[in-house]
C-alpha cells in the first residue's frame, strides 16, 4: 500500500490531453513539493517534473504539473505513442521522515 | 553529466546480506550539492525509497528498513554502497542508485536482485 494514491491506469488517443492524479496528505503533498517520474520498460525512471510544476531541461513542454492542497496532477497535452509508460509521483513526508511514492499509473496510448 | 552505475550479485540467499555498489562518474561524490541514495522496485510493484546519504556524511533510512540497512561511502573510489541484512524473498527487486537532490534527478540503470536459495 503506497502512501501516495494514484489511479492504476490511464489512457488516451494520440493528440488527446491526459491527466494523472496523485493524492496525499498534509504531511507530504500538503507540506512539500511533488515530483513526477516517467518509467519506460527496461529503462531507469526519468525525472519529468520537479517542485510541483518545473520541467528539467529536455522534457517536452507537453508535460506539465500542478498541485492544490494535498493533491497533485500530471497533465500530458497532445499525448503521443512514445508517452506510453508508467508514471509515479513522489514527495517528502514529514511524518515518516523520508520520501514516499505513489503506486504508479500505467498510461496506454490507444 | 552525472552517471551512476550499480554493480553487485544478482542472487542472494535468504538471511544473508545484500551488497550493492554505485559508481559515480561525471561528478564528485563529495559535492556539497548532491544527495546519494537507493530506491527499489519489487516485481509488479511501485517505487520504494530505501535511504539517502547527504554530502555532510549523514544518512537517512526508510523507517521500515532502518534496522537492516546502511549506506557506506568510499570517497576515494567515488562510490557509495547499499548493505541490507537478513534478506527475505520480499527484498527481491530492481535496485536503483540515485542522486541529484531531493527530486532524484539522476538514476542508474538498475540491477535486479533476487533473493532465493
Amino acid at each position: 500500500q503506497s502512501v501516495l494514491t494514484q489511479p492504476p491506469s490511464a489512457s488516451g488517443t494520440p493528440g488527446q490531453r491526459v491527466t494523472i492524479s496523485c493524492s496525499g496528505s498534509s504531511s507530504n503533498i500538503g507540506s512539500d513539493t511533488v515530483n513526477w517520474y516517467q518509467h519506460l520498460p527496461g529503462t531507469a525512471p526519468k525525472l519529468l517534473i520537479y517542485s510541483d510544476d518545473q520541467r528539467p531541461s529536455g522534457v517536452p513542454d507537453r508535460f506539465s504539473g500542478s498541485k492544490s492542497g494535498t493533491s497533485a496532477s500530471l497533465a500530458i497535452s497532445g499525448v503521443q505513442s512514445e508517452d506510453e509508460a508508467d508514471y509515479y509521483c513522489g514527495a517528502w513526508d514529514d511524518s515518516l521522515n523520508g520520501w514516499v511514492f505513489g503506486g504508479g499509473t500505467k498510461l496506454t496510448v490507444l | 553529466q552525472l552517471q551512476l552505475q550499480e554493480s553487485g550479485p544478482g542472487l542472494v540467499k535468504p538471511s544473508e546480506t545484500l551488497s550493492l555498489t554505485c559508481t559515480v562518474s561525471g561528478g564528485s561524490i563529495s559535492s556539497s550539492s548532491s544527495y546519494w541514495g537507493w530506491i527499489r522496485q519489487p516485481p509488479g510493484k511501485g517505487l520504494e525509497w530505501i535511504g539517502s546519504l547527504f554530502y555532510s556524511g549523514s544518512t537517512l533510512y526508510n523507517p521500515s528498513l532502518k534496522s537492516r540497512v546502511t549506506i557506506p561511502v568510499d570517497t576515494s573510489k567515488n562510490q557509495f554502497s547499499l548493505k541490507l541484512t537478513s534478506v527475505t524473498a520480499t527484498d527481491t527487486a530492481m535496485y536503483y542508485c540515485v542522486s541529484g537532490g531531493s527530486s532524484f534527478e539522476y538514476w542508474g540503470q538498475g540491477t535486479l536482485v533476487t533473493v532465493s536459495s
